[in-house]
């Protein structure tokens, strides 16, 4: 059975903090995505990640960086958190068959205080 | 260009009626159009997809329409049940697409009342 996991289900983090998100997928899937998602907003990518060690930034990459030196491995890192990026985040991988969807992990709901 | 316009942002409705969902883009190059659902706490799941060779899709409850001419796409759900109460959110993408971006609409809160 497909599965993408995500290291915290909730998390409260201080503003400044360094926050690292980790996802972790058992597909042997190319690629790997980070979302945030908020109300009336839908869900924007952040970045997403198509090989080990290659990253591009999606359409929101601003105050996050990511980082992929396990094909399975697949983290999102706030280098210095701030209150706007309180939201639910998500991590999402697919197959590089263009026929195939992307599978969700269960998202992390972030607070910065 | 790369938008996906989704609506209504939320809609009730009674046990047994039909839910109808919309999405509208404007990108010709897009070729692959799912439907994820998203149940509170979880992650979005695949729904029902379709291609722009074929003007519907049917799986049980679940039906996607397709107008190529138009650019528009909606779910319906007939029979509509208590427990498809979730957010359910279209997107697109383009098989050129490198890494299998998708483009995803605003969602839908649908709530169906028994």
């Amino acid at each position: 059975d497909v599965k993408v996991t995500q290291s915290s289900r909730y998390l409260v983090k201080r503003t400044g903090e360094k926050v690292f998100l980790e996802c972790v997928q058992d597909m042997d899937h190319e690629n790997m995505f980070w979302y945030r998602q908020d109300p009336g907003l839908g869900l924007r990518l952040i970045y997403f990640s198509y090989d080990v060690k290659m990253k591009e930034k999606g359409d929101i990459p601003e105050g996050y960086s990511v980082s992929r030196e396990k094909k399975e491995r697949f983290s999102l890192i706030l280098e210095s958190a701030s209150t706007n990026q309180t939201s639910m985040y998500l991590c999402a991988s697919s197959s590089m068959d263009v026929r195939e969807t992307q599978y969700f992990g269960p998202g992390t709901r972030l607070l910065v205080l | 260009q790369q938008q996906v316009k989704q609506s209504p942002q939320s809609l009730i409705v009674q046990k047994g009626g039909i839910s109808i969902i919309n999405c509208a883009y404007e990108n010709t190059a897009f070729d692959y159009f799912p439907w994820y659902q998203q149940f509170p706490g979880k992650g979005p799941a695949l729904l029902i997809a379709i291609r722009p060779d074929v003007s519907e899709k049917k799986e049980g409850r679940f039906t996607i329409s397709f107008n190529k001419s138009a650019k528009q796409f909606s779910l319906h759900i007939m029979d509509s049940q208590p427990g498809d109460s979730a957010t359910y959110f279209c997107a697109a993408k383009s098989s050129g697409n490198q890494g299998g971006k998708l483009i995803f609409g605003q969602g839908t809160e649908l709530s169906v009342k028994p």
